[in-house]
């Protein structure tokens, strides 16, 4: 069965942190994604990926930064955390018919 | 560059009622069409896509959508609905040719009731 996996469902962070989301895909896909779910907004692309140590800002990447160093792993990083990144994050894969699939998302909320 | 317009953000309906979520988009280029749904608590999945050919596509759980070109529009349709249909659903549309680089609208939430 295909699977993302994000690392954690629900986070809490400080302000001004540095955080770390992590996910993991099982179906050697070489395209990843990061996205940002907010009511009423849809999804919004932060980042994606179509190839080891390669990256390409979405919509809205200001604030955020990715790691690929593997095939299998894309990591979205906020720099320092502020209020308005509280949010729910998805991580998604795919190959070439344009299907992606995500993981369960990972709700975060910065105080 | 292009655009999703989900004109419903809530459609309340009743259970074995039908349903219709409109979806238009906007864009220069040729393009692939789909529908995801995401329930409580999970990430989305895949109900249905459009690449090429027939324009009445028909996805899983009993929902299908028509490519309408001149109108622009891939709306949603099922013809009896469940409460376990309850969720959002969001349309999505990529450019041809622009790689996987899809463009969401800002969801539907369908809630069925009893």
């Amino acid at each position: 069965d295909v699977k993302v996996t994000q690392s954690s469902r629900y986070l809490v962070k400080r302000t001004g942190e540095k955080v770390f989301l992590e996910c993991v895909q099982d179906m050697d896909h070489e395209n990843m994604f990061w996205y940002r779910q907010d009511p009423g907004l849809g999804l919004r692309l932060i980042y994606f990926s179509y190839d080891v140590k390669m990256k390409e800002k979405g919509d809205i990447p200001e604030g955020y930064s990715v790691s690929r160093e593997k095939k299998e792993r894309f990591s979205l990083i906020l720099e320092s955390a502020s209020t308005n990144q509280t949010s729910m994050y998805l991580c998604a894969s795919s190959r070439d018919t344009f299907e992606a699939f995500f993981g369960q998302g990972t709700r975060l909320t910065v105080v | 560059a292009q655009s999703v317009t989900q004109l419903d953000s809530q459609v309340p309906v009743f259970e074995e009622a039908p349903v219709e979520l409109r979806c238009n988009y906007s864009s220069s280029v040729s393009v692939y069409l789909f529908w995801y749904v995401q329930y409580p608590n999970q990430g989305l999945q895949l109900l249905l896509k459009y690449l090429s050919g027939s324009t009445l596509v028909k996805g899983i759980n009993g929902f299908e959508a028509e490519f309408n070109k001149s109108q622009t529009s891939f709306h949603l349709r099922k013809p009896s609905v469940h409460i376990s249909d309850t969720a959002e659903y969001f349309c999505a549309v990529s450019d041809v040719g622009a790689g996987n680089m899809l463009t969401f609208g800002g969801g539907t939430r369908l809630m069925v009731k009893p």
